[in-house]
């Protein structure tokens, strides 16, 4: 079975403080990506990964940056934490040359930032 | 814009069938994707429909029409774990999925 973990299922940081997110899938997949989730919207892109040390913005990447030095290991940075990046965070990866290409999803992070 | 439609919640009884839809308007079109996700859960993949069409996979089914923008999942002799909140994504042009806001799917006995 494909498995995406992240590093906490929950996390309570303080407004201004650095924060990171961890994830890591076994399954060599070459596309890694973080999302966030907020109720009564869709999934946001915020960065992702098609390689080592390659790394494209989506649609949210303000206040975040990204890390991935290992093709299993693809991190999320919030420089300076704030308010409105309480969210649920997951991480997914995928394939590239396959069918469909459905991204298989991590557990998820919920951050909330007082 | 991109934009994907669904309805915010739905409710039906167990044993019986549900379509949820989904209708998009987006920049390009490479396939269309259903994912279900429990409450606190990830998002787990259920289906993909590139072509035009019905895609049938046990209690589940998945109807794609490219030329008006519109698919369903149908879900026949509904069960109690089916509540769940079920997600449409689109993937674009640049192959990047554009994500709905998902159908909460409520079961009663």
């Amino acid at each position: 079975d494909v498995k995406v973990t992240q590093s906490s299922r929950y996390l309570v940081k303080r407004t201004g403080e650095k924060v990171f997110l961890e994830c890591v899938q076994d399954m060599d997949h070459e596309n890694m990506f973080w999302y966030r989730q907020d109720p009564g919207l869709g999934l946001r892109l915020i960065y992702f990964s098609y390689d080592v040390k390659m790394k494209e913005k989506g649609d949210i990447p303000e206040g975040y940056s990204v890390s991935r030095e290992k093709k299993e290991r693809f991190s999320l940075i919030l420089e300076s934490a704030s308010t409105n990046q309480t969210s649920m965070y997951l991480c997914a990866s995928s394939w590239t040359s396959h069918w469909g290409n459905e991204q298989f999803f991590g557990p998820g992070t919920r951050l909330t930032v007082l | 814009g991109q934009n994907i439609d669904q309805p915010t919640e739905m409710t039906a009884t167990e044993g019986a069938i549900v379509q949820i839809n989904c209708t998009y308007q987006t920049s390009g079109f490479n396939g269309l994707f259903w994912y279900q996700q429990h409450a606190g859960e990830a998002p787990t993949f259920l289906s993909y429909n590139v072509l035009d069409g019905l895609e049938e996979k046990g209690r589940f089914s998945s109807f794609l029409s490219r030329s008006k923008g519109y698919s369903y999942l149908l879900l026949k002799e509904l069960q109690m774990k089916d509540s769940a909140s079920y997600l449409c994504a689109v993937r674009d042009s640049n192959y990047q999925l554009i994500w709905g806001a998902g159908t909460k799917l409520i079961i009663k006995p």
